[in-house]
């Protein structure tokens, strides 16, 4: 079983939808973060989170520390927003981040 | 552009060669990672740098992997007598300091063993 698993694997949706995506853990981490891939590779943080929620423009992402389990909502969803979005952890132990196996989110006009 | 690069962009080599990957972090940043990531998989740790120390090492870094970043700037990733399974994109990115801080990610390098 990975230690971080995500879902759904891939999403569809319409322009204009709320989207969420979800991740849980299941080791003791001392950060969670999330973060956006385009096609072609590029990898962009989108946010790094310890406790609470997060909002940056139509994106918001929230973690609730006792259950391991972080979610990623987008709101009024464009078709910019279409790439494998990534959960990743960072383990208390560990410097190192693991990461999900990624959402990929199609987002049609 | 998120202030990290990575040399060459794409790599083709035959079984057997030896490959060196380069990575210039952003030039404040204390911590450097460096990644490997199959099609339609998240990245996989590798290993990473505080300074110029190698703090970590993942299983999947076998002894024909190896990384050095000597003055605490750039990084190179070699990969000696290289297998058709090393092919992957390698992803270097960089922190300021803390396991917690923000990781840029460079553009990757794109290997393919034939």
């Amino acid at each position: 079983k990975n230690e971080v698993e995500q879902s759904p694997q891939n999403l569809t949706a319409q322009e204009g939808e709320f989207i969420t995506i979800n991740c849980s853990y299941s080791v003791g981490i001392s950060a969670l973060h999330w973060l956006q891939q385009h096609p072609g590779g590029g990898i962009v943080s989108l946010f790094m989170l310890s406790s609470g929620k997060k909002k940056h423009g139509r994106l918001i992402a929230t973690i609730n520390i006792q259950e391991k389990h972080s979610s990623l909502h987008i709101t009024a969803s464009h078709p910019r927003d279409s790439a494998v979005y990534i959960c990743a952890v960072v383990m208390r132990s560990q410097g190192n981040l693991i990461f999900g196996k990624g959402t990929k989110l199609s987002v049609k006009p | 552009d998120t202030g990290v690069s990575q040399n060459p962009r794409h790599k083709i080599t035959k079984r057997g060669q030896n490959v060196t990957f380069r990575c210039d972090p952003i030039s404040e940043h204390n911590r450097l990672y460096w990644y490997r990531q199959t099609l339609g998989q998240g990245p996989e740790f590798l290993t990473y740098f505080q300074n110029e120390a190698q703090l970590e090492k993942s299983r999947l870094l076998s002894d024909r992997f190896s990384a050095e970043r000597p003055k605490g700037s750039f990084s190179t990733l070699e990969i000696q007598r290289t297998e058709q399974g090393d092919s992957a994109m390698y992803l270097c990115a960089s922190s300021q300091g803390l396991a917690t801080d923000t990781q840029y990610f460079g553009p990757g390098t794109r290997l393919t063993v034939l």
